[in-house]
């Protein structure tokens, strides 16, 4: 019953340095997502994945990547990081569309660049 | 522009204090209304899913309402355990994603 699990849960960033994190769900949802949240702003869309093999931008798209493996893991990277993206990070999945439950979060990364 | 707001930003309550907190929404056909219940350093955890106006879901000291503009989690006799970020969410009908509003942070002091 992992649902969605995340890693890592904390990671600190040198200002330029680069770091994938990954993302795994087990509940055969199609959907995924990755977040940002920091404080005042709410959860803000990055990028998602409808289904398998195709993902598109989200609110805040501009400087990550990201990359829909397979139908159960969807990593973000940062490919040159910059303190403007220290923040909260957190994957999401849901069923075709937003389902009746709506979206399952993982748990979270923590994310400082200094 | 589909929007998701929600009052107030936080909340303090003593223990059994009740209250309610609010989420308004403008969206065109609702397709269901989410609430979230959201612990420091974790993911947000789903609570209901409501449909229609009228609709009603209870859980422990939590009963969530629905009219045609917003939405209200009653929080009745609350304790300390309550104590969380409650985020409201809402599908939008422009590209099928979830919109979440900011949240409130309430605060249920002993």
């Amino acid at each position: 019953n992992a649902g969605v699990t995340q890693t890592p849960k904390f990671q600190v960033l040198k200002t330029g340095q680069s770091m994938t994190l990954q993302c795994a769900q087990d509940m055969n949802h199609n959907s995924m997502y990755w977040y940002r949240q920091d404080p005042g702003m709410g959860l803000r869309l990055i990028y998602y994945s409808a289904s398998e093999g195709t993902t598109d931008k989200g609110e805040v798209p501009n400087g990550y990547n990201v990359s829909r493996l397979n139908k159960r893991e969807f990593s973000l990277r940062l490919e040159s990081a910059a303190p403007s993206q220290t923040s909260v990070y957190f994957c999401a999945s849901s069923e075709v569309g937003t389902g009746e439950f709506g979206y399952t979060f993982g748990s979270g990364t923590r994310l400082t660049v200094v | 522009e589909d929007q998701v707001t929600q009052s107030p930003e936080a909340l303090r309550l003593q223990e059994g204090e009740s209250s309610s907190l609010n989420c308004s929404y403008t969206v065109s056909g609702l397709r269901g209304l989410f609430w979230y219940r959201q612990d420091p350093g974790k993911g947000p955890e789903f609570l209901f899913t409501l449909y229609s106006a009228g609709e009603e879901k209870e859980k422990e000291r939590l009963k969530a309402t629905l009219t045609k503009k917003e939405s209200f989690l009653h929080i009745t006799a609350p304790k300390p355990e309550d104590s969380a970020t409650y985020l409201c969410a809402v599908p939008s009908n422009r590209d099928d994603k979830i919109i979440f509003g900011k949240g409130t942070r309430l605060h249920i002091l002993p």
